[in-house]
């Protein structure tokens, strides 16, 4: 599975849009972009995930350049609880893939009032 | 309601001991999985099962062992032979049939070796 680079740390104002950048510049045509987070002490939660297009749900929206080499994850209106740390990882799909999940050391997002 | 279950939260042992980690499920998910984390670091995959009576090593099996006797079960011991047992313990669980789908997790289990 590619490898994928974030920054450390980022800052937010609530109620202002977080915007996560990855890179993944290694990706291969049939990996997938999955972002989750981990708020302190408790398991990872899934938010969105991507093939090429962009996508957008409840939580969150994906986007995903054109030559797929990086993306973007947009938190709208980050609140107070949005304060956890990202990861992007990249994994092959397919139903008879076993689903190992990577996770790199991910971005610290704080949202400050 | 549907979920998956860790417990307990909290578990101290002491060093020599062998510690069993309970994971349940009732979201009929065909795949589990075992990480570990460590302080500031990201989660690596223990071992995996995707049915039934059959399971592969993740990246770090070495000290651990799991069995699946069940589809909702999936427990890990954590044995002496494992060098540095201390850590937090995120089981996991995903649907095998659809071609791309998410992982969902437990809250974990952090374990502590006197």
């Amino acid at each position: 599975d590619a490898k994928t680079t974030q920054p450390t740390s980022m800052d937010c104002a609530e109620g202002r849009a977080a915007n996560l950048p990855c890179n993944h510049s290694t990706i291969s045509g049939n990996e997938y972009v999955y972002w989750y987070r981990q708020i302190h002490s408790q398991g990872p939660q899934y938010i969105i995930h991507g093939l090429k297009n962009n996508e957008t749900n409840e939580m969150a929206s994906l986007i995903i350049t054109e030559d797929r080499k990086s993306s973007t994850l947009i938190l709208p209106h980050a609140t107070l609880r949005d304060t956890a740390v990202y990861y992007c990882i990249v994994r092959r799909g397919g139903g008879t893939s076993y689903g190992k999940l990577t996770f790199g050391q991910g971005t610290i997002l704080t949202v400050h009032p | 309601d549907g979920g998956i279950t860790q417990s307990p939260k909290y578990l101290f042992r002491k060093e020599g001991q062998n510690v069993t980690l309970s994971c349940e499920q009732n979201l009929n998910h065909d795949a589990m999985y075992w990480y570990r984390q460590d302080p500031g670091q990201g989660l690596r995959l223990i071992y995996y099962s995707q049915i039934v009576n059959d399971f592969q090593k993740g990246d770090i099996a070495e000290g651990y062992s799991v069995s699946r006797e069940k589809k909702e079960s999936f427990p890990l011991t954590v044995t002496s032979a494992q060098k540095n047992p201390t850590a937090f313990y995120l089981c996991a669980t995903k649907r095998m049939r659809d071609t791309d789908n998410e992982q969902f997790f437990g809250p974990g289990t952090r374990l502590t070796v006197l």
